[in-house]
């Protein structure tokens, strides 16, 4: 069963703190992907990756890097988390050739 | 760029009932497209997808067709029940970097 994993289903921080979202797949997918979810919005892509070091800008990248060291593991870093990042965070992976997006359960984070 | 538009919700129906939901896109090229299901407290799953113009998506009696003319992928159902209650997201892959791009979604409340 191909799984993406998510290191925290609930995360609460204080505004300024450093933020990691850790996530990990077991499927050795070339494309990972950190999207926002929101209240009519939908999702919104943050940053996508599609190979060990490389990283794309998405539609909404500011306030966030990633890392991606290792195939497998994709990090969300908040710098400086502020409330208007209080969200659900979604991972998910891809395979080069096949544009299925297998996601994560989410972390819902609060910034307080 | 590439977008998706799909209908507001929330949908309300009574078990049985017929299910049709709303999506249009604008893309340049040849996207894929999908349908993606959230149930409660979890992550995104696929449901269908359809690679190119008349194709169809089936899955779960849930059923969807690629039209390029119109530029939709609406999704139906012919007979609902209490456990398709869930938030339906419709999106579209690029092909260049495969990142999707999704609709705001859709929640569908079915009730005994």
């Amino acid at each position: 069963d191909v799984k993406v994993t998510q290191s925290s289903r609930y995360l609460v921080k204080r505004t300024g703190e450093k933020v990691f979202l850790e996530c990990v797949q077991d499927m050795d997918h070339e494309n990972m992907f950190w999207y926002r979810q929101d209240p009519g919005l939908g999702l919104r892509l943050i940053y996508f990756s599609y190979d060990v070091k490389m990283k794309e800008k998405g539609d909404i990248p500011e306030g966030y890097s990633v890392s991606r060291e290792k195939k497998e593991r994709f990090s969300l870093i908040l710098e400086s988390a502020s409330t208007n990042q209080t969200s659900m965070y979604l991972c998910a992976s891809s395979l080069w050739q096949n544009t299925e997006a297998f996601f994560g359960q989410g972390t819902r984070l609060t910034v307080v | 760029g590439d977008s998706v538009t799909q209908m507001e919700g929330p949908v309300t129906l009574s078990e049985e009932a017929f299910l049709t939901i709303n999506c249009t896109y604008t893309a340049t090229g040849y996207p894929s497209l999908f349908w993606y299901v959230q149930y409660p407290g979890e992550g995104l799953q696929l449901l269908l997808k359809a690679t190119k113009a008349d194709d169809k998506g089936s899955n779960k009696g849930f059923e969807a067709t690629y039209r390029k003319e119109t530029t939709s992928f609406h999704l139906e159902k012919g007979s609902v029940q209490v456990s398709d209650s869930a938030v339906y997201f419709c999106a579209l892959s690029d092909q260049g970097f495969q990142k999707l791009v999704f609709g705001t979604g859709t929640r569908l409340l079915v009730s005994p």
